[in-house]
């Protein structure tokens, strides 16, 4: 069992749509959470960041984290074509000196 | 700043040749790492370095070597190639101190690598 594990997709959905992605994992150490978002052909860079349970919100998206159920989420309001890409999930210990991310899921958003 | 730079971007190799995956950063990161991406594994951790001098394995170290004698670049090695090892190959860099801290890496564009 792989330990972060994440839908590949890919997810269509057209513009204006409310995006859900998703990771669960097994892992109970882990106490940072990420996400990246990765265009074809570059290197993912990073979207979001949170720290151990709760929401945090920036602009259109809001990152979740739920310790107790080993899942997070990433929500996309008002989505746009733009945001069409493929979106990794990240984790880490408190300590530890190395990421590990989901598979990924990609977005595909039509206008 | 350039940022992460890497090189070359794409290259083709013999099985049983050895090549350099070169990675330079300008924003005196000590966190360097290189992860290889394939279809349905993700990235998945090669080798990766906190500081000059200091190199350790990752996740799927094999096939491959590492040397970090300045801050600011960090290759990567395969020294006789397989198949298996036709990749994408990102290098990627922190700014926290020798340790990964946030968990903010800043990628390269990825190198495309095709063994024959």
């Amino acid at each position: 069992q792989k330990e972060v594990e994440q839908d590949p997709g890919p997810l269509s959905v057209p513009e204006g749509a409310i995006v859900s992605l998703n990771c669960t994992y097994s892992n109970s150490a882990f106490q940072y959470f990420m996400w990246y978002r990765q265009y074809s052909r570059k290197g993912p860079e990073l979207l979001m960041y949170t720290y151990s349970s709760g929401n945090k919100e920036d602009g259109r998206f809001t990152a979740q984290v739920d310790k107790s159920s080993k899942y997070i989420s990433l929500f996309i309001r008002d989505s746009q074509p733009s945001d069409s890409a493929t979106y990794l999930c990240a984790m880490m210990n408190t300590g530890f000196q190395k990421l590990v991310f989901g598979t990924g899921t990609r977005l595909l958003v039509s206008p | 700043n350039a940022g992460v730079t890497q090189t070359p971007k794409f290259q083709v190799l013999k099985t049983g040749q050895s090549m350099t995956l070169q990675c330079a950063q300008d924003m005196n990161h000590e966190y360097m790492s290189w992860y290889r991406q394939d279809p349905g594994m993700g990235l998945r951790l090669i080798h990766y370095s906190v500081g000059a001098g200091i190199t350790d394995q990752g996740e799927v170290p094999n096939g491959y070597n590492v040397s970090r004698s300045t801050t600011e670049d960090f290759p990567l090695r395969l020294l006789s190639a397989a198949p298996s090892q036709t990749s994408v190959y990102f290098c990627a860099s922190s700014y926290s101190g020798g340790r990964l801290g946030t968990g903010e890496l800043f990628f390269g564009e990825g190198s495309r690598l095709t063994v024959l």
